[in-house]
C-alpha cells in the first residue's frame, strides 16, 4: 500500500517564474492539504481539497492555487515566485473533512534564487 | 484562533535519560492535539494524539502524552531516550471536526551516548 507521494523531490527556480508540485494521496484518501515549511519553522497550512474544491485555505497570497483531480492526487501551483517562497512543501492526505488523521509525504524542497 | 506554544528550540538528554517535550495551546473549542516526529529529509510522521478520549495518550516508540485542560498543556515524554529518537518533533493542534493542522515552530531533540 503506497503511502502519500509527492514529486519532484527537490526543485530550482528563479525568482519570478512559476512552479507546479504534485501529490499523489495515500490509497483510499480523498482530502488533500498543503504545508509550507520554511527552514527553522513548523509546517503552515496553505489550503485543502475535497472533492475537487478548496475548501479551506490558510493566510497566502493568491499566487498559490491549487487543483485536485477526479483520482484525488493535487497539484500546488505558485506563480511570480519569490525568495521567501523557498520551503519545503509537504502534502497530506486523510479521509473526509472530519478529522481522519493525516499522513504526510516527504515533501518537495524548493529552492528559489 | 488557535495556536500552539513548543518551549525550547533544542532539548538534549543522554542515551537512557527522561525525555520531556512541551507544548502549550491555545483554542477557542475543545482542542485534538498531536505530536509529529520529522527525521532528517522525511515527511512527518504522527506519533500520538489527542481526540478528547483518555487523557494520557500512548503512542508510538514508547512516548506519550498527557492532556491538560487547566494548564492548556500536552507536553510528551518518553522514560528513556535512544539514540535513533533524535529528531524534530512538532506539537499540532486541530478545531474539533477540522483536519487542517495548526504547527508549533519544532523542537529539536539530541542524543547523546
Amino acid at each position: 500500500d503506497a503511502g502519500v507521494t509527492q514529486s519532484p523531490t527537490h526543485l530550482i527556480k528563479t525568482r519570478g517564474q512559476q512552479v507546479t508540485l504534485r501529490c499523489s494521496p495515500k490509497s483510499g484518501h480523498d482530502t488533500v492539504s498543503w504545508y509550507q515549511q520554511a527552514l527553522g519553522q513548523g509546517p503552515q497550512f496553505i489550503f485543502q481539497y475535497y472533492e475537487e474544491e478548496e475548501r479551506q485555505r490558510g493566510n497566502f497570497p493568491d499566487r498559490f492555487s491549487g487543483h485536485q483531480f477526479p483520482n484525488y492526487s493535487s497539484e500546488l501551483n505558485v506563480n511570480a515566485l519569490l525568495l521567501g517562497d523557498s520551503a519545503l512543501y509537504l502534502c497530506a492526505s486523510s479521509l473526509g473533512l472530519a478529522l481522519g488523521e493525516q499522513f504526510f509525504g516527504p515533501g518537495t524542497r524548493l529552492t528559489v534564487l | 484562533a488557535q495556536s500552539v506554544t513548543q518551549l525550547g528550540s533544542h532539548v538534549s538528554v543522554s542515551e537512557g535519560a527522561l525525555v520531556l517535550l512541551r507544548c502549550n495551546y491555545s483554542s477557542s473549542v475543545p482542542p485534538y492535539l498531536f505530536w509529529y516526529v520529522q527525521y532528517p529529509n522525511q515527511g512527518l510522521q504522527l506519533l500520538l494524539k489527542y481526540t478528547s478520549a483518555a487523557t494520557l495518550v500512548k503512542g508510538i516508540n514508547g512516548f506519550e502524552a498527557e492532556f491538560k485542560k487547566s494548564e492548556t498543556s500536552f507536553h510528551l515524554t518518553k522514560p528513556s531516550a535512544h539514540m535513533s529518537d533524535a529528531a524534530e518533533y512538532f506539537c499540532a493542534v486541530s478545531d474539533r471536526g477540522y483536519s487542517t493542522l495548526t504547527f508549533g515552530k519544532g523542537t529539536m531533540l539530541l542524543v547523546s551516548p
